[in-house]
């Protein structure tokens, strides 16, 4: 069965304190791995998407790492408007664009 | 900036009723999907829609969902008669040419059921 697991569930961090967030996947055949950012309330706002182990992005303060088991996203120098939920997600091999998500981690970064 | 617009924001419903969530999806985009949200839970897939037709739906869209995409624009998810453990953030998405390419998403109807 496909699966999505993100760690931790809670993160806490001073401001500038950098820190990463890991998502750790099971899926046949991964078409795509996706990053979100979502504040309460709201929808996900995408933020990444990477395809192959070893791909690589980047966005502001936040960096995107991909392998064969696991995603990271690091977070430099965190300010706080970086404070939301993070959540990964997964497309398997089939070919309809279902997302398979993780329950999140929620990042709280106090000034 | 294009962006998936949701009404209504938030519904409130009494148990046994019809809904019917609305959805505006980014004008040159080709799929669509219903998630949802229970308070506190993973986003879990409902459902994917392309070519007017769905192509996939989870163990969750039973025979009380239903969606439509009645002209060009809208894209609208039913469902026929609710229940308490409907309450939850529905969220409407899109994603252009390939399925496989990013899917941006609304801001949501919170449906409530008493």
């Amino acid at each position: 069965e496909d699966q999505v697991t993100q760690s931790p569930e809670a993160l806490r961090l001073q401001e500038g304190e950098s820190s990463s967030l890991n998502c750790s996947y099971t899926v046949s055949g991964l078409r795509g791995l996706f990053w979100y950012r979502q504040d309460p309330g709201k929808g996900p706002e995408f933020l990444f998407t990477l395809y192959s182990a070893g791909e690589e992005k980047e966005k502001e303060r936040l960096k995107a790492t991909l392998t064969k088991k696991e995603s990271f996203l690091h977070i430099t120098a965190p300010k706080p408007e970086d404070s939301a939920t993070y959540l990964c997600a997964v497309q398997a091999s089939s070919n309809t664009g279902k997302l398979i998500f993780g329950q999140g981690t929620t990042l709280q970064v106090k000034p | 900036e294009p962006e998936v617009t949701q009404t209504p924001s938030h519904q409130v419903t009494q148990m046994g009723q019809e809904v019917i969530l609305r959805c505006v999806p980014i004008s040159n985009h080709l799929y669509f999907y219903w998630y949802r949200q229970i308070l506190g839970q993973k986003v879990e897939f409902l459902v994917s829609f392309y070519n007017n037709e769905i192509s996939e739906k989870s163990e969750i869209f039973d025979d009380q969902f239903s969606v439509e995409r009645p002209d060009g624009s809208n894209f609208t998810l039913k469902i026929r008669s609710t229940k308490l453990e409907d309450s939850a953030m529905y969220f409407c998405a899109s994603s252009a040419v390939g399925a496989f390419t990013e899917a941006f998403f609304g801001q949501g109807t919170r449906l409530t059921v008493v």
